[in-house]
């Protein structure tokens, strides 16, 4: 079965450094996203990209963010000049549609420690 | 009001007892709703999708009512396995682009006791 798959799945970073965080959407899906969950806290959307530019995105997705698709198939999220704040656990989606509707298909995530 | 509330719990039930979990949502123009799971530090999976003639899939009943804005999820029959977060999430037209977003509960809480 495909799945979206995601790198590493442990990054340990100082505080400042940047990080990029790597993701591989299910092939022929056309929505990607990215959240991010704080341990013990509730699953926070962060932006979704579609037809290679962001369609929407939060306001925790302010300019230390960015996103890209480099090519046909990788989707990373970069964050400059981490914060102490920005530990926690990132998740990759990517999205599919039928009848119930546009469903998200969720990577095993990357768990970001920032120190 | 949270955009998408839920009971946190946790819910503690016995094997093979029916648990029920309930979900309000705030924005009336949302278009789909959904059950996921979530086990510890893992990535949430979808459980079902919520229709609003109610659906079922093996011991799991899932309801809409878009009148109340309300979404229920059952569970017959627990298992130990069963254990887990169980996250409602609702995907609405953002005001801004028009795209959709989903948006999470903070998730229900469910420990199957042997």
């Amino acid at each position: 079965e495909p799945e979206v798959t995601q790198t590493p799945s442990h990054q340990v970073t100082q505080m400042g450094q940047e990080v990029i965080l790597r993701c591989v959407p299910i092939s022929n899906h056309l929505y990607f996203y990215w959240y991010r969950q704080i341990l013990g806290q509730k699953v926070e959307f962060l932006v979704s990209f579609y037809n290679n530019e962001i369609s929407e995105k939060s306001e925790i997705f302010d300019d230390q963010f960015s996103v890209e698709r480099p090519d046909g198939s990788n989707f990373t999220l970069k964050i400059r000049s981490t914060k102490l704040e920005d530990s926690a656990m990132y998740f990759c989606a990517s999205s599919d549609w039928d009848r119930g509707g546009e469903k998200l298909f969720f990577g095993s995530g990357t768990q970001l420690s920032v120190l | 009001r949270k955009e998408v509330e839920q009971d946190p719990g946790p819910f503690n039930v016995p094997e093979g007892a029916t648990v029920a979990f309930n979900c309000t949502y705030s924005n009336s123009a949302s278009q789909s709703f959904f059950w996921y799971r979530q086990d510890c530090r893992k990535e949430p999976k979808l459980l079902m999708s919520v229709y609003s003639s109610g659906n079922e899939d093996g011991r799991f009943t899932a309801q809409l009512n878009r009148a109340s804005q309300y979404i229920s999820l059952l569970i017959r029959d627990s298992k130990l396995s069963d254990s887990a977060t169980y996250l409602c999430v609702v995907n609405s037209k953002t005001s801004t682009s028009g795209t959709y977003k989903y948006i999470f509960g903070t998730g229900t809480r469910l420990k199957v006791l042997a």
